[in-house]
């Protein structure tokens, strides 16, 4: 039940764009987003529910097609904080708390 | 507000010992979860509770690995005898209903010699 990533690692120069893939095998409820940085805990970037709802921070954006089962996080104009590793979580019922999270995507932003 | 708090934040015991890693999460919170991070397997669910109460243990490995939470401010992740392979860093997070953001406690490294 663990989500795809892709790609598994990217390096940006800082202004440049990049986005980060998470596709499941089953049907989503919900995908959750976040940032680890090396030797941190994660930490929350956003929540994206069936049905449109979104929860997170102004200067990400994100997408999720219920369809294709899929969710994008879009990262603009990045800058060197935006480096760690990004990993999605997905929820497969609706009131589940439990999620399971895909294998991460390593961000490295140079100057 | 103090996030939640894990200890101890790293921990080196030998094959066969007992540990016990403890939480407390975010004053407030009702769920509260435990996680397994090794590079190989990457982050993985063992249990979570809501209101007290062992929702969903299916990620609990094998029944060295047992978890309680006596109350809403305290939570125990126990593994007897531990092993080798149980080395990772556990993550504790709690977060507020359903649909919320889940905060993560700084982790504790376990090496199992």
């Amino acid at each position: 039940q663990q989500p795809v990533q892709s790609p598994q690692a990217v390096i940006l120069r800082e202004g440049e764009d990049a986005v980060i893939n998470c596709s499941s095998s089953k049907a989503l409820y919900s995908v959750h987003w976040y940032r680890q940085k090396h030797g941190e805990a994660p930490v929350f970037l956003m929540i994206l529910l069936k049905g449109g709802e979104q929860k997170g921070h102004e200067k990400i954006s994100a997408s999720f097609n219920e369809k294709k089962q899929q969710s994008s996080l879009y990262l603009t104009a990045s800058q060197l904080s935006y480096s760690g590793t990004y990993f999605c979580g997905t929820a497969y019922q609706t009131g589940a708390n439990n999620l399971f999270f895909g294998t991460g995507t390593r961000l490295t932003v140079i100057p | 507000d103090a996030g939640v708090i894990q200890s101890p934040r790293h921990e080196v015991t030998e094959m066969g010992q007992e540990v016990t890693l403890r939480c407390k999460p975010i004053s407030g919170h009702n769920s509260l979860f435990w996680y397994r991070q090794t590079m190989m397997r990457g982050l993985e669910l063992l249990i979570y509770f809501n209101n007290n109460v062992p929702i969903d243990d299916s990620g609990m490995p094998e029944d060295r690995f047992s978890a309680k939470m006596p109350n809403a401010s305290f939570s125990t992740l126990k593994i007897q005898p531990s092993e080798p392979r149980d080395s990772a860093v556990y993550f504790c997070a709690s977060s507020l209903g359903v649909y919320n953001e889940q905060f993560f406690g700084p982790g504790t490294r376990l090496t199992v010699l």
